[in-house]
């Protein structure tokens, strides 16, 4: 399958304090890549939609301030925590499509943020 | 919204059992995935469905797709103590992916 590498895989950092986590299609172009929230014992929620070049698209409820997504390239997407507060604590986990006609969704390997 | 309701939550096998999973939706998609998540990692692919009635199998899983496009299960065969982990089931809607719950399978060896 393909490979979707996600960095770091994992991170503290202190409240009030921006965080940046990158996602990372290895051996293919993703036009569109996706962003996901995982609480512990629960399953993944879907926070935006990221397209190439374009603005991303968020789900309801998810402050697109606090969650910058920027996707300049085909192979990049970044996620970008910012002013961090404890209860923004989870795991974050990116996924990419083939294409726009391939429907499998390759993951990467999720990044742990711990907010102190 | 579109909802999968995936069950059991959960299994506790004896090594070498059979497990079976399913996942059941009140809209209908055109792609089911089925993926396996381990203890701080990100979803891995296992099988991926794409034709209503299709049973695919990859190694000890088998997957079928209902014929309604519904509905979905997974079956693992001998199980073994790497089987251990969370199994989710995903349909493909017209842009993202909508998951169930999730199976949490724990093997006794």
């Amino acid at each position: 399958g393909a490979v979707v590498s996600q960095h770091p895989s994992w991170v503290i950092c202190k409240s009030g304090t921006s965080v940046k986590i990158e996602c990372r299609s290895l051996d293919f172009q993703a036009t569109t890549m996706f962003w996901y929230r995982q609480f512990p014992k629960q399953s993944l929620m879907l926070m935006a939609t990221s397209n190439e070049g374009s603005k991303a698209t968020y789900e309801q409820g998810v402050e697109k301030d606090k969650f910058l997504i920027n996707h300049a390239s085909l192979t990049l997407s970044t996620l970008t925590v910012t002013s961090a507060h404890p209860e923004d604590s989870s795991f974050y986990i990116c996924s990419a499509r083939i294409g726009a006609r391939n429907t499998e969704a390759f993951f990467g390997q999720g990044t742990r943020l711990t907010v102190v | 919204g579109q909802q999968l309701n995936q069950s059991p939550q959960s299994m506790f096998i004896q090594e070498g059992e059979d497990v079976s999973m399913n996942c059941t939706s009140s809209s209908i998609f055109n792609t089911w995935l089925w993926y396996k998540q381990d203890p701080g990692e990100g979803p891995v692919l296992l099988i991926a469905l794409y034709k209503a009635g299709e049973l695919t199998s990859n190694g000890r899983l088998t997957a079928q797709f209902g014929i309604t496009r519904k509905d979905s299960f997974l079956n693992i065969s001998a199980s073994i103590p790497s089987d251990v982990g969370i199994y989710f089931c995903a349909g493909q809607g017209a842009q993202k992916l909508v998951f169930g719950q999730g199976t949490r399978l724990t093997i006794n060896p």
